[in-house]
């Protein structure tokens, strides 16, 4: 597998901002995806960078910098209903295709 | 309704009892997958399938076996359950491969005694 590192847990106030990072090693980057997954419910997708950048859809943004291996995903004006997992996962072409997910990010928001 | 549906949701078995989930969609994806998903390990893929009769390994396909007979439909077979493979499992499929976003059924949660 990929070496894909995400903070495990994260608390937000409703109506700020909060920013998960991501961070990856790939010998055969192709693609990098965020995906929400709500307790006891399946994955969403949320978003999708393949070049440097970012990405905005909303009220989610996603930033890819391909160099170093990093990615962020930027919540704004929070809401309860955010609360759930961010999961960031890395499509990786080398040999096989194959699509890696980091453990996720559990996102509390709070009053 | 575009969906993923896999069927059961949850599953009780004992050791060595051959099971199927099954796993169809209705958007006429050509790639499929299958994913394990365990508390600090997150999603791994097992088994995925660029289109009919063409499967691969993913990450842990040991003690797993799929097949791709008809577009639609991805089953996995576990012929020898065993205790390490109470998880939740998901099937997943997106238009043409890793570069699309996946579309996931609703889940499995397997406990084999």
């Amino acid at each position: 597998g990929q070496n894909i590192d995400q903070p495990t847990e994260m608390t937000a106030t409703e109506g700020a901002i909060v920013q998960i990072n991501c961070t990856y090693q790939t010998s055969g980057f192709n693609g990098l995806f965020w995906y929400q997954q709500h307790a006891g419910e399946a994955p969403t997708f949320l978003s999708y960078n393949v070049l440097d950048g970012l990405e905005e859809k909303g009220r989610f943004s996603s930033f890819l910098s391909r160099s170093k291996g990093y990615s962020y995903l930027l919540l704004k004006e929070l809401q309860m209903k955010d609360s759930a997992s961010y999961l960031c996962a890395v499509g990786d072409q080398t040999g096989a295709n194959n699509l890696f997910f980091g453990t996720g990010t559990r996102l509390t928001v709070i009053p | 309704e575009a969906q993923v549906t896999q069927n059961p949701r949850y599953l009780i078995t004992v050791t060595g009892k051959k099971l199927t989930v099954t796993c169809s969609q209705n958007m006429n994806h050509e790639y499929m997958s299958w994913y394990r998903q365990d508390p600090g390990l997150g999603l791994r893929q097992i088994y995925y399938s660029m289109n009919v009769e063409v499967t691969d390994k993913g990450d842990v396909p040991e003690g797993y076996k799929v097949s791709r007979k008809e577009k639609r439909n991805f089953p996995l077979i576990l012929e020898s359950p065993s205790p390490n493979q109470t998880s939740l499992y998901f099937c997943a499929s997106s238009l043409q491969g890793i570069r699309e976003k996946l579309f996931f059924g609703s889940g499995t949660q397997l406990s084999v005694l």
